[in-house]
């Protein structure tokens, strides 16, 4: 069965500092990764979409890792703002054969981040 | 929001009686999908659309019937509403499967 799992599950850091978010998966075959920020109360929003052959892809302060072997992925914020407060949540997206079933995207729970003062 | 709609944003409503709910895109996207989102798990996909009037399950779509018969418009509905469906429904549309997927901002749903 196709898997996300996302670490941790919430982390509270200072204003400015930087962060790590950790997304592994089990998913095949492999299509795209994305990451995307969900403000509370709000709808996802994309932040990166990342394909096999990219292992780096940043979006501001954002940085998105992907190693394809390890099947692992790193959503990297830099110099956080309060604004960065939010879910953070990691999808892979299997590709999909004729039939074009729609249940190839797994979502992980993701991860509540707190950015304090 | 991409051009994403959702309506009602916020409802109420009783055991038994049926709910729908509707999103509205702009984009002449392809593909729509509905998602619900609960405490403790990923957003589970219920029903989504490849085009006017074709439609397919997702994982969790007991209880649950779609219509599509414009392009922009994809309507979830609850056709007698349960409890257990006290959700946030989003929609989502894309251009094709593979690619990036934008969200509405979501429906609250409680089923009293």
């Amino acid at each position: 069965k196709n898997q996300v799992e996302q670490s941790p599950q919430s982390l509270i850091i200072l204003e400015g500092k930087n962060c790590t978010l950790q997304c592994n998966y089990t998913v095949s075959p492999f299509s795209n990764l994305r990451w995307y920020k969900q403000d509370t109360g709000r709808g996802p929003v994309s932040l990166t979409i990342m394909t096999f052959s990219e292992n780096t892809k940043s979006n501001g302060r954002y940085t998105a890792t992907l190693d394809a072997d390890t099947k692992q992925s790193s959503l990297h914020i830099t110099a956080s703002q309060l604004s960065d407060s939010a879910s953070y949540i990691c999808v892979v997206s299997a590709w999909q054969y004729s039939g074009g079933g729609a249940d190839g995207l797994t979502f992980g729970k993701g991860t509540h981040l707190i950015i304090q003062p | 929001d991409a051009g994403i709609t959702q309506s009602p944003r916020h409802k109420v409503t009783e055991t038994g009686t049926p709910v729908t709910l509707r999103c509205h895109q702009t984009e002449n996207h392809r593909y729509m999908y509905w998602y619900r989102q609960d405490p403790g798990h990923g957003l589970r996909l219920i029903h989504y659309s490849y085009g006017v009037k074709d439609t397919d399950k997702g994982e969790v779509s007991d209880g649950y019937s779609v219509s599509r018969s414009k392009t922009e418009d994809f309507l979830l509905t609850l056709e007698s509403a349960t409890s257990s469906q006290t959700s946030v429904y989003f929609c989502a549309i894309s251009a094709l499967l593979e690619t990036e997927a934008f969200f509405g901002q979501g429906t609250r749903l409680t089923v009293v």
